[in-house]
């Protein structure tokens, strides 16, 4: 069965400096990978996903990701950190048409 | 376009007392639908999922249930709550037979089980 791991649970990081969120999958066949965002008491959304095809996936808001196989991992990075990325980050899997299984989660502080 | 509904937003129930959440998709046909629940500090959990009417699988043993009446229609239930159910439950749906497709979710309910 897929899973995913997020190293860290907490992230705090200086307005403007990097951001690195981290994320290693377990998967026996070729993945999907997804992270969302998600601001206060609010759902879920999409970021970014890797299917097929270029391993650097540039999402929304200035966030790209990097699939790399060989270490099994998939971190998610922002060269400029902004007040406004404050909130919590999810890292997910799926494989085939099967449903999507997500990490426990990195929360992003980001200090003026 | 595709739009998601859930609600209530927040709820506050007495434990023993029972729950119902509603889940509606417009703007699709045959979706999948999932329940997620997030509890503090442990991450997303897929509860249930279904692939379609009165189709659903359970991830996880535990005190709820979940249904699927209509196409776009999914409802989370349980007959008794306890303590350990307080959390925020997060409808989603995703393209049916599409390999990688993301899911798209609900604004969440936030359940307080006192």
């Amino acid at each position: 069965a897929q899973s995913v791991t997020q190293l860290g649970s907490h992230v705090s990081v200086s307005e403007g400096a990097l951001v690195l969120l981290r994320c290693n999958y377990s998967s026996s066949v070729p993945p999907y990978l997804f992270w969302y965002v998600q601001y206060p008491n609010q759902g879920l959304q999409l970021l970014l996903k890797y299917t097929t095809g270029a391993t650097l996936v540039k999402g929304i808001n200035g966030f790209e990701a990097e699939f790399k196989k060989s270490e099994t991992s998939f971190h998610l990075t922002k060269p400029s950190a902004h007040m406004s990325d404050a909130a919590e980050y999810f890292c997910a899997v799926s494989v085939n048409t099967d449903k999507l299984i997500f990490g426990t989660g990195t929360r992003l502080q980001v200090f003026p | 376009s595709q739009t998601i509904h859930q609600w209530p937003a927040t709820l506050v129930q007495p434990v023993g007392s029972p729950l119902s959440l509603e889940c509606t998709v417009e703007g699709t046909s045959n979706p999948n639908l999932y329940w997620y629940r997030q509890a503090a500090g442990r991450g997303l959990q897929l509860l249930f999922y279904s692939v379609g009417i009165g189709q659903i699988s359970s991830e996880v043993p535990q005190n709820l249930s979940a249904s699927r009446p209509q196409d776009r229609q999914f409802i989370l239930s349980s007959k008794k709550l306890l303590l350990s159910d307080s959390g925020f439950y997060l409808c989603a749906w995703s393209l049916a037979g599409r390999a990688g497709t993301e899911a798209f979710f609900g604004q969440g309910t936030r359940l307080t089980v006192v």
